[in-house]
């Protein structure tokens, strides 16, 4: 069973550029997150998608941040403009069934995002 | 609302040694826990996981963690370190089904193992 993908692995965009970082999940898993860890400091939630629904946004930072699974397959999250304090390690996680005890979570490798 | 809290942010122990890991949590909840590792270049996975059964829990690769209700610890240790074990340690905490189910992460704990 392939694993969870992300791409790209590494990004180093100038501040006010756009990046769009991208996020395969286990095939069938309808559960998909996306969290992030900034230099330094806790792995954080961002948010949760249902096949192709958000349910739940809450950690989103502000509106510069856009994320997307069209189709209830591959999820994109896009920066735009970039900041220089979005730069982090931005991870992608997909579940079988929301019961992450039950299912559990697999991780992907993360993107590591570096704005200048 | 929960919290965890990892002690250290840097471990180092000899082959062989001892490894200790230390997490406390907050949670207004019964909660579940866990240990993820992340390897370089590779993504977060699961060690263990606790959820209200048996208070000590063992994981892969020769892991074990205690929970201790009186002490908000969820400590994970090994008896004797390997040099594959060199890697970063997240404790994580989440409510039980049917509430809050997202992932509250401590800050991660660099294990090094020296020869």
């Amino acid at each position: 069973e392939a694993g969870v993908t992300q791409f790209p692995s590494h990004s180093v965009i100038e501040k006010g550029q756009t990046v769009t970082l991208r996020c395969d999940p286990i095939s069938g898993h309808d559960n998909l997150y996306w969290y992030r860890r900034v230099m330094g400091k806790e792995i954080k939630f961002l948010l949760h998608f249902v096949k192709e629904s958000k349910q739940d946004e809450s950690g989103m930072p502000n509106n510069r941040f856009l994320a997307e699974r069209t189709g209830g397959t591959y999820s994109t999250l896009k920066v735009q403009p970039a900041e220089l304090e979005d730069s982090g390690v931005y991870f992608c996680a997909s579940s079988q069934g929301h019961d992450r005890v039950k299912y559990g979570y697999t991780f992907g490798s993360g993107t590591r995002l570096t704005v200048v | 609302a929960q919290s965890v809290t990892q002690l250290g942010s840097h471990v180092s122990v000899s082959e062989g040694a001892l490894v200790l890991l230390r997490c406390n949590y907050s949670s207004s909840v019964p909660p579940y826990l866990f240990w993820y590792v992340q390897y370089p270049n590779q993504g977060l996975q699961l060690l263990l996981k606790y959820t209200s059964a048996a208070t000590l829990v063992k994981g892969i690769n020769g892991f074990e963690a205690e929970f201790k209700k009186s002490e908000t610890s969820f400590h994970l240790t090994k008896p004797s370190a390997h040099m594959s074990d060199a890697a970063e340690y997240f404790c994580a905490v989440s409510a039980p089904p049917g509430s809050n189910y997202k992932l509250t992460f401590g800050k991660g704990t660099l294990l090094t193992v020296n020869p």
